[in-house]
């Protein structure tokens, strides 16, 4: 158990619906990543956030939008979806944004767009 | 981002030594090199991670060449649960840390 939660595990919905995903960071780490798994594009780095603040963007659709709230939970919104959109949704977080930092990850959300 | 290049599998028996390689011949001198696995089913799992010298944990060693072009991560005694994918990533402190996940080296344990 990395400390790290997501909600919900399993969703299901159609395309041109909006999605939330939801991610609590591990306790006392202020930055957290969003990421996405594909089977034909791997895993790929979408956005991060640091104490409320984003920090970087990665493969980031216009579609899909991030936040982090004063609780430091997270969560991504993807909007418009498609049947491309269909993958695992990792979110991890680290206590800084050191390039020592191990990134913790959460057991994911599989997305699947009918 | 940094790139690096890895065998897409590997067979290993099981309760031997496993030498996952990976390049980077691009790599910064700011340049962590992160190792995650992925067991299936799950999200990724750090591993180890080093910068200039050799690393030990209680997972595994990693062995940094003395140029830093490439690495090498060691799984000392492999068993069933190792079998997965593993990922060697640079981290640039400069460019916000964030990870760049290649295709990785699925590795298979023959019990």
């Amino acid at each position: 158990d990395s400390g790290v939660t997501q909600t919900p595990k399993h969703l299901i919905t159609a395309t041109g619906q909006r999605v939330t995903l939801r991610c609590s960071p591990r306790s006392g780490d202020l930055s957290v990543y969003w990421y996405q798994q594909s089977l034909d594009q791997g895993l790929q780095f979408l956005i991060q956030y640091y104490n409320g603040e984003e920090r970087a963007k990665g493969n980031i659709l216009e579609r899909f939008s991030a936040q982090q709230f004063p609780d430091l939970h997270s969560e991504l919104n993807l909007s418009s979806l498609e049947l491309g959109d269909s993958a695992l949704y990792f979110c991890a977080s680290s206590g800084g944004t050191s390039g020592r930092d191990e990134q913790y990850f959460g057991p994911g959300t599989r997305l699947t767009v009918t | 981002d940094a790139k690096t290049t890895q065998p897409n599998s590997m067979e290993s028996n099981e309760e031997e030594p496993v030498h996952l390689p990976c390049n980077h011949s691009t790599i910064s001198g700011t340049d962590y090199i992160h190792w995650y696995r992925q067991l299936p089913s799950q999200g990724p799992e750090y591993v180890i991670h080093g910068l200039t010298s050799n690393v030990n944990n209680r997972m595994a060693s990693l062995a940094i060449a003395e140029d830093r072009k490439s690495s090498t991560l060691i799984l000392h005694r492999a068993t069933l649960r190792d079998a997965a994918v593993y990922y060697c990533i640079l981290r640039d402190p400069n460019t916000g840390n964030q990870f760049y996940f290649g295709t990785g080296t699925s590795l298979t344990v023959i019990p």
